[in-house]
């Protein structure tokens, strides 16, 4: 049973460009979040979807963000226009049922953004 | 909103040595859940505690999650190279988020 995948691994952008991040959630898993944790730090809440639907995105920031979880394929966080603020590790967690307050959430190893 | 402080940041023990990291939240927590971070890696589950009082053990690992529902504590006995690592302590409440501590980095020496 696979894991939670997530890439690319390691992504490298200039100022300005697009971020891509996909993330395959754990099989049988509908629930999918995402994570940033800069370096030293914890990790920080963003957002939280079901498929096709955006349930808690709190902790987005307002402008250059987005993600989805199309029906088919993965969840994908978007980052527009990016800033060398933005070069962080993301992780993607998933889980059976949904929220903090229920089931374990288990995470991807991650997408490594260095902004340049 | 709730936050959730961990302490110490870093800790640097000989093997053999016993650990142990705190952490508190500001607020009363419906679950804590525990994982740890090896440098480079992605966080991994070791446990989830829910009861007021809850103690769970694991191997060398022994997690508490206090009365009030508003800390725990990870201790671990006899430590070993492979116990390296950041742990993390996050609190579930009625939200979908979960709220980590900034985790404590331990070291072990041979």
């Amino acid at each position: 049973n696979a894991g939670v995948m997530q890439n690319p691994r390691h992504l490298v952008r200039r100022r300005g460009q697009e971020a891509r991040l996909r993330c395959s959630p754990m099989k049988g898993h509908s629930h999918v979040y995402w994570y940033r944790q800069l370096p030293e730090e914890g990790l920080k809440f963003m957002v939280y979807l079901q498929k096709e639907n955006i349930i808690d995105e709190s902790g987005m920031p307002k402008e250059r963000f987005s993600a989805e979880f199309p029906k088919e394929g993965p969840s994908i966080l978007r980052i527009q226009q990016v800033v060398r603020g933005d070069s962080a590790a993301y992780f993607c967690a998933s889980s059976p049922v949904a929220g903090a307050g229920g089931d374990t959430q288990y995470f991807g190893p991650g997408t490594r953004l260095t902004v340049l | 909103g709730q936050q959730v402080m961990q302490i110490p940041q870093y800790q640097h023990v000989q093997e053999g040595e016993d650990f142990t990291t705190y952490c508190n939240s500001s607020t009363t927590l419906s679950n804590i859940q525990w994982y740890k971070q090896r440098p480079g890696g992605h966080p991994v589950f070791l446990i989830q505690l829910v009861k007021s009082g809850e103690v769970k053990k694991q191997k060398r690992l022994t997690f508490q999650f206090g009365e009030a529902k508003k800390n725990s504590s990870l201790h671990i006995t006899a430590t070993q190279t492979t116990d390296v690592g950041t742990y993390f302590c996050a609190g579930g409440n009625s939200g979908y988020a979960l709220n980590f501590g900034k985790g404590t980095s331990l070291l072990v020496t041979p």
